[in-house]
């Protein structure tokens, strides 16, 4: 069964750096989300993607941060300067638009910022 | 902004019985309700989903129940397992850019 792919696993980073976390959808699909869960605490809705343009995205989405489908296949989330805050689980997800608004999660990337 | 408030934070139950977690969603526009279960260190799983045209779901031992009119939502599990122990959200989307709000997660445990 397909299955959405992140890559790193566990990213660390300095303070004011720069980070991409790298997804790669279904390849089918064609709406594409980030969420972030800090560590226990619920699943928090950053940004939806759909048609190479961004389709909702949430206060906390702010220019920090940018989304970039650079390719058919990889769908990134920038973060460009890091702060300790930002230290949480963040998960891909993708849907199709075929009638079926299931969104398939992707294993999430760790970022912790230091 | 848009909310969903769930409850109650924690369940125990002991195994066999029922479980019922309950949500409420603020954003009218919203017209897609999915519930996740989330182990601990994993990604959250799709267990069942409604629609708003839809009152009620069932697949196997879940349920789930939407009144639209008072915007409630409900997860029901019956013969609960000791594998059905996790976290288990609520979400509201409205699909017309697919802005998907959880709930705050309530942790079931089921009791052997």
């Amino acid at each position: 069964e397909p299955e959405v792919t992140q890559t790193p696993s566990h990213q660390v980073t300095q303070m004011g750096q720069e980070v991409i976390l790298r997804c790669v959808p279904i390849s089918n699909h064609l709406y594409f989300y980030w969420y972030r869960q800090i560590l226990g605490q619920k699943v928090e809705f950053l940004v939806s993607f759909y048609n190479n343009e961004i389709s909702e995205k949430s206060e906390i989405f702010d220019d920090q941060f940018s989304v970039e489908r650079p390719d058919g296949s990889n769908f990134t989330l920038k973060i460009r300067s890091t702060k300790l805050e930002d230290s949480a689980m963040y998960f891909c997800a993708s849907s199709d638009d075929r009638g079926s608004y299931e969104q398939y999660f992707g294993p999430g990337t760790r970022l912790t910022v230091t | 902004g848009e909310n969903v408030e769930q409850h109650p934070s924690t369940l125990s139950v002991q195994e066999g019985d029922s479980a019922v977690i309950k949500c409420t969603y603020s954003d009218s526009a919203s017209n897609y309700f999915p519930w996740y279960k989330q182990e601990l260190g994993k990604r959250p799983q799709l267990i069942i989903d409604i629609r708003s045209n839809v009152g009620e779901k069932k697949d196997q031992r879940i349920a789930v129940t939407l009144n639209k009119t008072a915007k409630h939502f409900s997860l029901h599990i019956t013969e609960t397992q000791p594998e059905d122990s996790a976290v288990y959200f609520c979400a509201a989307t409205y699909t017309g850019g697919f802005k998907t709000i959880f709930g705050a997660g309530t942790r079931l445990f089921v009791k052997a």
